[in-house]
């Protein structure tokens, strides 16, 4: 069974960072690309970031490049994502989810339960 | 980013009704176009990738059809299961959702 367990999330004041964390488990991580998507609530999704399968390729939101990284660990199956710079619109909770093939940014066929982020003063 | 304009926002139907939601790309996104049903507190599930592939297990009243700019979702006979809200997404250049189509009991 695919598992996608996150963790990290808080509350952090403007300017601050955190990193998510992604554990990945019931499939060859290593062949999968990895991607993060947030929903904030009552809101719609909002595609963050992805990584391929084997971290040579990624991919970020205009909203979020230049302030937030992605990264993988393929023999800890574990998926990551720094945020430097926080403001108070990237307050949601993250969802990890694993993607079709092993691209950056195809489509996820399965996701976590999400971390929640909150940034506020 | 590739900005993803649906249409309509809100759908209002009925049971055993065709329903069609439309997605617009600012720029051509060729075929890299996904249809995800979310659920409240619940994944979205994805229906349909490559504009028009079914996912397997998705039921045949589903179909995606479109390319370039222009896409479009049609549930072929709705049913008590289909009331969600749709999201399109373009992964062409990067990715972008569009703001999702909630399709609700008329």
């Amino acid at each position: 069974e695919v598992q996608l367990v996150e963790s990290g999330g808080g509350v952090v004041r403007p300017g601050g960072s955190l990193r998510l964390s992604c554990a990945a488990s019931g499939f060859a991580f290593h062949d999968y690309g990895m991607t993060w998507v947030r929903q904030a609530p009552g809101k719609g999704l909002e595609w963050v970031s992805g990584i391929s399968w084997d971290g040579g390729s990624t991919g970020y939101a205009d909203s979020v490049k230049g302030r937030f990284t992605i990264s993988r660990d393929n023999a800890k199956n574990a998926l990551y994502l720094q945020m430097n710079s926080l403001r108070a619109e990237d307050t949601a909770l993250y969802h990890c989810g694993r993607t079709i093939g092993g691209g950056a940014t195809t489509p996820f066929d399965y996701w976590g339960q999400g971390t929640l982020v909150t940034v506020s003063s | 980013d590739i900005q993803m304009t649906q249409s309509p926002s809100t759908l209002s139907a009925s049971v055993g009704d065709r329903v069609t939601i439309t997605c617009r790309a600012s720029q051509s996104v060729g075929s890299w176009l996904a249809w995800y049903q979310q659920k409240p507190g619940k994944a979205p599930n994805l229906l349909i990738h490559k504009a028009s592939s079914l996912e397997s297990g998705v039921p045949s009243r589903f179909s995606g059809s479109g390319s370039g700019t222009e896409f479009a979702l049609t549930i072929s006979s709705l049913q008590p299961d289909d009331f969600a809200t749709y999201y399109c997404q373009q992964y062409h250049h990067y990715s972008t959702f569009g703001q999702g189509t909630k399709v609700e009991i008329k």
